[in-house]
């Protein structure tokens, strides 16, 4: 197994760019996670999504929108990056109640 | 909302010290407690857990230990090593409440040999 993927793995946009991250998971979890983690601080969650054609806002959800393409894939999308997004940004899986993590992807707006 | 902290925000110690980072929160809902380690430039990965109806709960040379009056848990790594070097996360978590999850701000633990 793969456990959680993300593509890409480091991305530089310049401001009013749009793109999109990708996630998926070969587990068959049914909750999957987007999460930033800004230097020094803890991991923030962005959105999530209980099930297949769920998603609900986290603690910091302003900028951007998510979909929960089907059970495996989990994309999250930056219409106009502005440089306060510039963050690491991870996918994360649920079984049970532990987290597993993607490898993140880093992204810098300029 | 559920207020999470950590303390120490750094911790040094010598290989073969014990190190404990202590983890407070606000929500008397919090029923799950787990720690998580971050090496430098990597993913978080889980390293212990704890739930509410448990106290203390060990896991070769780390434990975890809940003081669910008092909202606090803690974890404890024994004979540090090396390896141990880490940034370790927080998160207590509601029971159902995977919106809600907030992680702590992270200890940043350096093990020098």
């Amino acid at each position: 197994n793969a456990g959680v993927t993300q593509t890409p793995k480091f991305q530089v946009l310049k401001t009013g760019q749009s793109m999109t991250l990708q996630c998926a998971q070969d587990m068959n979890h049914n909750s999957m996670y987007w999460y930033r983690q800004d230097p020094g601080m803890g991991l923030r969650l962005i959105y999530y999504s209980a099930s297949e054609g769920t998603t609900d806002k986290g603690e910091v959800p302003n900028g951007y929108n998510v979909s929960r393409l089907n059970k495996r894939e989990f994309s999250l999308r930056l219409e106009s990056a502005a440089p306060s997004q510039t963050s690491v940004y991870f996918c994360a899986s649920t079984w049970g109640d532990t987290q597993y993590f993607g490898p993140g992807t880093r992204l810098t707006v300029l | 909302g559920e207020n999470v902290e950590q303390h120490p925000s750094t911790l040094s110690v010598q290989e073969g010290d014990s190190a404990v980072i202590k983890c407070t929160y606000s929500d008397s809902a919090s029923n799950y407690f787990p720690w998580y380690k971050q090496e430098l430039g990597k993913r978080p990965q889980l390293i212990i857990d704890i739930r509410s109806n448990v106290g203390e709960k060990k896991d070769q040379r780390i434990a975890v230990t809940l003081n669910k009056t008092a909202k606090h848990f803690s974890l404890h790594i024994t004979e540090t090593q090396p390896e141990d070097s880490a940034v370790y996360f927080c998160a207590p978590t509601p029971s159902g409440g995977y919106n809600k999850l907030i992680f702590g701000a992270g200890t940043r633990l350096a093990v020098h040999p």
